[in-house]
């Protein structure tokens, strides 16, 4: 079955500091990986995805995730938190021919000063 | 371009009242979704449209309907709302099957 873990339900991490959130999926093909931001209130952002190629993805606000098919993940990262970041991020899975998404359940990032 | 728009923002329903949220993009995409998200579960896919006229049904479909006469529109119909509808409803859209553009979102309430 396709399935999307994100272990971590709420992460806090000093501003400056690095980050990665977690991200593991269960699926039997060549997944579409995809992180996905969510602001208080708002829609989601795309920040980044995966299609093929190149395992280190570059997204926008200075993000980045590697894929690693080994491990079934695709862990987000950013060198240096800004209080900006403050938001809830989710990871998605897709690849159907209909592009139906399977997301994970959110992980909540709160930057302290 | 205006991306994706929903209407309307926040509407509280009675239990057994109905409604359409309604979903509009231009951007031309063929495929179009209608997604819920509850705390702490994400968002679970209740119906998606991969052209003007096919539908078909997501995750969590019951108690909802979907029509799509037109690329521009994809409304969801509650048909008799019931306290287990409360969510946040997201619907997104995308010219193939890969990225997805999401609208602002529409929050129900049912009391």
């Amino acid at each position: 079955a396709q399935s999307v873990t994100q272990p971590d339900i709420h992460i806090t991490v000093s501003e400056g500091a690095s980050l990665e959130l977690r991200c593991n999926y269960s699926y039997g093909a060549t997944p579409y990986l995809f992180w996905y931001v969510q602001s208080p209130g708002q829609g989601l952002q795309l920040l980044l995805k995966y299609f093929s190629g190149d395992t280190l993805v570059q997204g926008i606000k200075g993000f980045e995730a590697e894929f690693k098919r080994s491990q079934s993940s695709f862990n987000l990262r950013k060198p240096s938190v800004h209080w900006s970041d403050a938001a809830e991020y989710f990871c998605a899975l897709g690849g159907s021919n209909t592009g139906k998404l399977i997301f994970g359940q959110g992980t909540t990032l709160q930057v302290k000063p | 371009n205006a991306g994706v728009t929903q209407t309307p923002k926040f509407r509280i329903l009675k239990i057994g009242q109905s409604m359409t949220l309604q979903c509009t993009q231009d951007m031309n995409h063929n495929y179009m979704y209608w997604y819920r998200q509850d705390p702490g579960m994400g968002l679970k896919l209740i119906y998606y449209s991969v052209g003007a006229g096919i539908t078909d049904k997501g995750e969590v479909p019951n108690g909802y309907n979907v029509s799509r006469s037109t690329t521009e529109d994809f409304p969801l119909r509650l048909e008799l709302a019931a306290p287990s509808q409360t969510s946040v409803y997201f619907c997104a859209s995308s010219y193939s099957t890969e990225t997805q553009y999401f609208g602002p979102g529409t929050r129900l309430l049912v009391l």
